[in-house]
């Protein structure tokens, strides 16, 4: 079992949907990063949690350290949001180094 | 840009070649990171520096591959004899010594034919 487990794997929405995308992690952690992965391209860090709730224009990520549970929410979904969304766990301790999940794959259609 | 950058964006080698990638950190980033992503999995952790001190090092990290960073600075990533199974993105991300985010780079293509 992976210490990162994203759900779903591959999802499709229709533009306008709300879209929830869920990381369950078992191995203790310092934050969770929700990554963003357009195709071709490089990771941009969308939120880095440690604890409760956290909002950027439509997206929401949210964070239960007691059940080792994150989501990621995306509301009113546009085709450009279109990517591989990855959730990154940095473990406790020294070196920072992240533990990501296998990614969730989106497509909204318009 | 004052963003982690990485070269060559691309590579294409033949097996057993060795090649070298490039990473420039963002300035005063004393961490740097790199990772290895293979197509429709998520990054894995390869190897990471405090400054110029490798400090931890995957067991993905055969002896085939290895990492500098001479200065504390930009830091190279040697994979000698490559392999097919070497074909993967390569990514690199820094972070200030006490945050906990991290910066990605672009990340660098290798194919191995």
């Amino acid at each position: 079992k992976n210490e990162v487990e994203q759900s779903p794997q591959n999802l499709t929405a229709q533009e306008g949907e709300f879209i929830t995308i869920n990381c369950s992690y078992s191995v203790g952690i310092s934050a969770l990063h929700w990554l963003q992965q357009h195709p071709g391209g490089g990771i941009v860090s969308l939120f880095m949690l440690s604890s409760g709730k956290k909002k950027h224009g439509r997206l929401i990520a949210t964070i239960n350290i007691q059940e080792k549970h994150s989501s990621l929410h995306i509301t009113a979904s546009h085709p450009r949001d279109s990517a591989v969304y990855i959730c990154a766990a940095k473990r406790d301790g020294n070196t920072g180094k992240l533990i990501f999940g296998q990614g969730t794959t989106l497509q909204v259609k318009p | 840009d004052t963003g982690v950058s990485q070269n060559p964006r691309h590579k294409i080698t033949k097996r057993g070649q060795n090649v070298t990638f490039r990473c420039d950190p963002i300035s005063e980033h004393n961490r740097l990171y790199w990772y290895r992503q293979t197509l429709g999995q998520g990054p894995e952790f390869l190897t990471y520096f405090q400054n110029e001190a490798q400090l931890e090092k995957s067991r993905l990290l055969s002896d085939r591959f290895s990492a500098e960073r001479p200065k504390g600075s930009f830091s190279t990533l040697e994979i000698q004899r490559t392999e097919q199974g070497d074909s993967a993105m390569y990514l690199c991300a820094s972070s200030p010594w006490s945050a906990l985010g991290q910066f990605f780079g672009p990340g660098t293509r290798l194919t191995v034919l």
